[in-house]
């Protein structure tokens, strides 16, 4: 089945150690998406790719960097995780951008990152 | 700025009675997306509405879009445990490149 899979499913790592989150999918898609999910929030968009082109949201920190070497691999680094950066991240993808996109965004089961 | 807002955050719901979920968002879109989120899952699609006055039906849960009002619903008929869930509406601002502003979601518990 094609699909969006994140690892690993739970990530721990100490305060300041660099992480690095991956996404891979089968679907073929275009755009790749993380957004950070806190425990009882919202998920919020961090930034997308659209094929190779990089669009951060303003208010992303930049201790989050992202990498998208091919069509079917995304990641996300943390240069210096603190105790606030703790959060179940999901990638997610779709076919195409804003108003010719009719289709929802396909999730991945996320990656709960804990700070210790 | 877009805001979306959904309201009640928090359901606690016998089985077999019907509720509705409210979604209001604050600017033009013309598109409108119900997300459901079991405890330290992922997100799994619902429904999509595309137009104004768009209604899907699967199961128990019906969506409908108004995006004259910038409302959408989801109504809930003859609740069943299994829909205890939080459910998200989502919203991409029009104009934008596809990225969805989500509702902080609605926290369903079902009863016996």
């Amino acid at each position: 089945d094609a699909m969006v899979i994140q690892n690993p499913r739970y990530q721990v790592t100490q305060f300041g150690k660099p992480v690095t989150l991956s996404c891979s999918q089968t679907l073929n898609h275009n755009v790749m998406y993380w957004y950070q999910q806190k425990s009882s929030q919202a998920p919020k968009l961090l930034f997308h790719y659209y094929d190779k082109d990089f669009n951060n949201e303003a208010d992303t920190p930049d201790n989050f960097q992202s990498r998208r070497p091919n069509t079917s691999f995304c990641f996300l680094d943390i240069r210096s995780p603190g105790l606030g950066d703790a959060a179940m991240y999901l990638c997610a993808t779709s076919s195409r951008l804003g108003r010719l996109n009719n289709s929802p965004l396909h999730f991945g089961n996320g990656t709960r990152l804990t700070v210790t | 700025e877009l805001k979306v807002e959904q309201n009640p955050l928090f359901l606690s719901m016998q089985e077999g009675k019907n509720y509705t979920i409210y979604c209001n968002y604050s600017t033009t879109s013309d598109r409108l997306y119900w997300y459901r989120q079991d405890p330290g899952k992922s997100l799994e699609s619902l429904f999509v509405l595309l137009s104004n006055g768009a209604v899907k039906q699967e199961g128990r849960l019906m969506a409908s879009l108004d995006t004259k009002a910038r409302l959408s619903t989801l109504h809930i008929t003859a609740a069943v445990h299994d829909l205890s869930a939080t459910y998200f509406c989502a919203v991409v601002p029009g104009g934008s490149q596809g990225n969805l502003i989500f509702g902080k979601g609605t926290k369903l518990s079902v009863k016996p």
